[in-house]
């Protein structure tokens, strides 16, 4: 069974601090996909980025970087000098197939 | 629009209602999907489409939910005999289709309230 863990419900902190959101999964598929969606206050889930389960090379995207470790079943989500734009609920998201399976989402809350 | 469209955005309803939920997708997007999300709650799966066919419907929480994608394009989520319980937003998604994109493009969804 396919399974998408992230422990942290919530995250409080304060402009300018970089933070962590934790993802780990489980899939007993060889090629998969995992992807990180961010849902602002307004309600629409936005992709954010994309893995192959054949790639884990680490990726930065301006503030963003992602660390994909197959070793821990990891794909953690940094965010570098928060912003209160940045307060949104996160979700790791899992696929195998065709079907794609979420997290519960950390919610994340970044004071001015 | 150029996104993923979702009628009604709100609909209130009594129980034992039935209720139509339309999704319009991203044109030249063969694939759709269903999701509902519960207050506080990752989006659940319910069912994907990929053309005209239901490819996956295994999420469907039972028998009095049902959708249909007749043109390989609209889906409506059919959901009879309502229940406080399936207050939810359900969300529709849209790809490309095929294994290889995988990201999906979502809707602003369809909060579903059931009195």
């Amino acid at each position: 069974a396919q399974k998408v863990t992230q422990a942290q419900t919530e995250i409080s902190v304060v402009e300018k601090e970089d933070v962590t959101l934790d993802c780990v999964y489980e899939t007993r598929d060889t090629t998969y996909y995992l992807f990180w969606y961010k849902q602002p206050p307004s309600g629409e889930l936005v992709f954010l980025i994309r893995r192959n389960s054949f790639d884990e090379q680490n990726e930065i995207s301006g503030r963003y970087s992602w660390n994909f470790q197959k070793s821990t079943s990891s794909f953690n989500f940094t965010i570098t000098a928060s912003q209160v734009v940045d307060s949104a609920v996160y979700f790791c998201a899992l696929r195998g197939g065709f079907k794609t399976i979420f997290g519960a989402g950390t919610r994340l809350f970044v004071k001015a | 629009g150029a996104g993923v469209s979702q009628t009604p955005s709100n609909k209130v309803t009594e129980k034992g209602k039935y209720v139509e939920l339309r999704c319009d997708p991203i044109s030249g997007h063969t694939a759709l999907y269903w999701y509902r999300q519960s207050l506080g709650q990752g989006p659940e799966f319910l069912i994907y489409f990929q053309g005209t066919g239901a490819a996956d419907d295994s999420g469907l929480p039972n028998d009095r939910f049902f959708a249909v994608r007749p043109e390989g394009s609209v889906s409506t989520l059919k959901i009879q005999r309502t229940e406080r319980g399936d207050s939810a937003v359900y969300l529709c998604a849209s790809s490309l289709g095929g294994f290889n994109t995988g990201e999906l493009f979502f809707g602003e969804g369809s909060r579903l309230t059931v009195l």
